[in-house]
């Protein structure tokens, strides 16, 4: 059974860098089959895909937030990791990490639980 | 970028009513449309890929068609647990896009 598992700081400062790690268990990372995402939803709204990426460090950004978003990955770890430079407010949400199936209209089948970041001084 | 517009955003339905969300795409997506269950404090469930295809272990009154631009959701007899919010989600052209969620309560 694939888990995945967010991690990193719940608390930003405006203007610094949203750091967090999405560690997989259950599964190889490096299997050919899959993306990594992160998604984001601020409390009381929808969806929003943040980016993703492929093992061999392919990757594809929301153009929205391309400008500020760096996602990597670390095979050894079996982990991807964010970052998000610059954030406001506006970027306070609830962050998860989810398997990609690109194969099947980039569905997401697992997620982490969820990880909310609040940005504030 | 493509736009996805979900409807309506909030619905009241008995149990064992049939209910129906849709989905429009603003260009042709072909089948690329996914569809999510998302409980309070949880993260979302993938419930239909490939705009039609049941997720395993998802219950068969959950079920999804439309190709092109037009999608459908339904649920066929609507439990007490299928309370929560229901998003579908688009793949074109390297980018994901979620829709703005339906939201399903007991009348």
């Amino acid at each position: 059974q694939v888990q995945l598992q967010e991690s990193g700081p719940g608390l930003v400062k405006p203007s610094q860098t949203l750091s967090l790690t999405c560690t997989v268990s259950g599964g190889s990372i490096s299997s050919g089959s899959y993306y990594w995402s992160w998604i984001r939803q601020p409390a009381g709204k929808g969806l929003e895909w943040i980016g993703r990426i492929y093992t061999s460090g392919s990757t594809n950004y929301n153009p929205s937030l391309k400008s500020r978003v760096t996602i990597s990955v670390d095979t050894s770890k079996n982990q991807f990791s964010l970052k998000l430079s610059s954030v406001t407010a506006a970027d306070t949400a609830v962050y998860y990490c989810a398997r990609d199936l690109y194969y099947a209209s980039n569905a997401f089948d697992y997620w982490g639980q969820g990880t909310l970041v609040t940005v504030s001084s | 970028d493509i736009q996805m517009t979900q409807s309506p955003s909030s619905l009241s339905a008995s149990v064992g009513d049939r209910v129906t969300i849709t989905c429009q795409a603003s260009q042709d997506i072909s089948n690329y449309l996914n569809w999510y269950q998302q409980k309070p404090g949880k993260a979302p469930k993938l419930l239909i890929y490939d705009a039609s295809n049941l997720e395993t272990g998802v219950p068969s009154r959950f079920s999804g068609s439309g190709s092109g631009t037009d999608f459908t959701f339904t649920i066929s007899s609507l439990q007490p647990e299928d309370i929560a919010t229901y998003y579908c989600q688009q793949y074109d052209n390297l980018h994901l896009t979620f829709g703005g969620g339906t939201k399903v309560e007991i009348k």
